[in-house]
């Protein structure tokens, strides 16, 4: 079946610092790729997307490209800020028509100091 | 901008007792959601409507949830008897039929059973 698999967090960074958040998946096809974010007691927030091979996603500074070649899509921003602490969700989403759903990775929590 | 409503928006509830919450969906989406988030985890698909009727709910505990989407717009989960177990945020989300472009959640219902 289909999955997604975020790398181990919580991470923690200075204001400024370059941020990596690694996500892979599994899937058959070609699914669609999503960045969520997740502010503390809120509920989830699209931040970026990618519908198909090589597409990048960007929003906010952070941005993501679609790699089929090693089946990952992991998210950047070059200048993080206190402002983007919260939990990254990578998700997929296998389209079919009625029945499409978003598969989620276990997220991972973002503490920027300042 | 349009939202997903959701109420309330936390819940504590007694072991045993029966719990019930409300979403209503963006105008126009016929793709409803109600996902299952615990703590420190990734969100999971409990249930996914299109217009009134149930699409997939393979993961969702019937024994002691039912959900209904009775005129295909907003919906209801109930949880009869709650567990300890249930203690999570409880997300629904919509999105319009047939897009790859992911969905929008609403806030959220953050229930604690004790």
């Amino acid at each position: 079946g289909n999955s997604v698999t975020q790398m181990e967090g919580p991470v923690t960074l200075s204001e400024e610092a370059f941020l990596t958040i690694n996500c892979t998946y599994t899937a058959t096809g070609y699914p669609s790729l999503f960045w969520y974010v997740q502010y503390p007691g809120e509920g989830l927030q699209l931040l970026l997307k990618a519908t198909k091979a090589d597409d990048k996603g960007s929003n906010k500074g952070f941005e993501a490209t679609y790699r089929k070649e090693t089946t990952s899509f992991h998210l950047e921003k070059g200048s993080v800020q206190v402002s983007d602490s919260a939990v990254y969700f990578c998700a997929l989403m296998k389209f079919s028509g009625a029945n499409s759903k978003l598969t989620f990775g276990k997220g991972i929590t973002l503490s920027v100091r300042p | 901008e349009a939202e997903v409503a959701q109420s309330p928006r936390y819940k504590i509830t007694e072991k045993s007792q029966a719990v019930a919450f409300w979403c209503d969906p963006i105008s126009g989406h016929a793709t409803l959601y109600w996902y299952r988030q615990i703590l420190g985890q990734g969100p999971e698909l409990l249930v996914q409507f299109q217009d009134e009727s149930v699409v997939d709910d393979s993961q969702l505990p019937k024994d002691r949830f039912s959900a209904e989407r009775l005129k295909g717009v907003d919906s209801t989960l109930k949880i009869q008897p709650a567990e300890l177990g249930d203690s999570a945020m409880y997300l629904c989300a919509s999105s319009l039929s047939g897009t790859v472009y992911g969905y929008t959640f609403g806030s959220g219902t953050r229930l604690t059973v004790v």
